[in-house]
C-alpha cells in the first residue's frame, strides 16, 4: 500500500522555468492538499481539492496552479518559478465524513525544490 | 482567522516525560490534531482531540481544553527516536477538513 506518492523528490530550477509536481494517492480519499513548508513557518496550505474536477485556493496560492482531473491525482504547477518558491512541498490526502470526525491527513514524503 | 502558538524548541532526557504545549485562537473549532515529523520526512498523524479531556495512546497522550484554547502532547518514557518536530494543527468549524498548522516544536532527546 503506497499511500501518498510525490514525484519528483528533488528538483533545481532556474528563475522563470516552469514545472509540475505530481501527487498520487491510492486510498480513495476525496480531499487532497498541497502545502509548502519553510523554516520557522510550519505548513502552509497552497491549494486544495474536495473532489475530482474541483480545486480551491488556500492560504498562499499566488504563483501556483493546480488540477485534479482524476480522483487519485493532484498536480501542482509553477508557471514561472521564483526564488521565493524555494521550499519543501508536501501533498496530503484525507477522507471527509462530515464534521467532528477523526479524519487525519496523510502526507507524502515531500518534494525539495530549489529555485536559483 | 486562526493563530496557533507552540514553543520553537525543547530538550529532554531519555527516559523522562515531556509536555509540548499548543495554544490557539480560532473563529470556530472542530478538532485538533498532533503530528510527528522527523527531519527530512513526512508528517505522520499522532492524535486527535475534539472534546475536552485526555486521549491516551501508548506512550503518547494529548489533552484538550476548548474553553482555554489549549492543548498539550505528553510523551512518556522518552526514547532517542522521539527526537523530531511535533506539529499542532487546528481544524476550524465549517472549513471541511482543512487544517491550520502551528510552526512546530523541535524536540531533542539527549542520553
Amino acid at each position: 500500500n503506497a499511500g501518498v506518492t510525490q514525484t519528483p523528490k528533488f528538483r533545481v530550477l532556474k528563475t522563470g522555468q516552469s514545472m509540475t509536481l505530481l501527487c498520487a494517492q491510492d486510498m480513495n480519499h476525496e480531499y487532497m492538499y498541497w502545502y509548502r513548508q519553510d523554516p520557522g513557518m510550519g505548513l502552509r496550505l497552497i491549494h486544495y481539492s474536495v473532489g475530482e474536477g474541483t480545486t480551491a485556493k488556500g492560504e498562499v496560492p499566488d504563483g501556483y496552479n493546480v488540477s485534479r482531473l482524476k480522483k487519485q491525482n493532484f498536480l501542482l504547477g509553477l508557471e514561472s518559478a521564483a526564488p521565493s518558491q524555494t521550499s519543501v512541498y508536501f501533498c496530503a490526502s484525507s477522507y471527509y465524513r462530515g464534521t467532528n470526525g477523526n479524519q487525519p491527513q496523510h502526507f507524502g514524503d515531500g518534494t525539495r525544490l530549489s529555485i536559483l | 482567522g486562526q493563530n496557533i502558538d507552540q514553543p520553537t524548541e525543547m530538550t529532554a532526557t531519555e527516559g523522562a516525560i515531556v509536555q509540548i504545549n499548543c495554544t490557539y485562537q480560532t473563529s470556530g473549532f472542530n478538532g485538533l490534531f498532533w503530528y510527528q515529523q522527523h527531519a527530512g520526512e513526512a508528517p505522520t498523524f499522532l492524535s486527535y482531540n475534539v472534546l475536552d479531556g485526555l486521549e491516551e495512546k501508548g506512550r503518547f497522550s494529548s489533552f484538550l481544553s476548548r474553553s482555554k484554547g489549549y492543548s498539550y502532547l505528553l510523551l512518556k518514557e522518552l526514547q532517542m527516536k522521539d527526537s523530531a518536530s511535533y506539529l499542532c494543527a487546528v481544524r476550524p468549524y465549517n472549513a471541511g477538513n482543512m487544517l491550520t498548522f502551528g510552526g512546530g516544536t523541535r524536540l531533542m532527546v539527549k542520553p
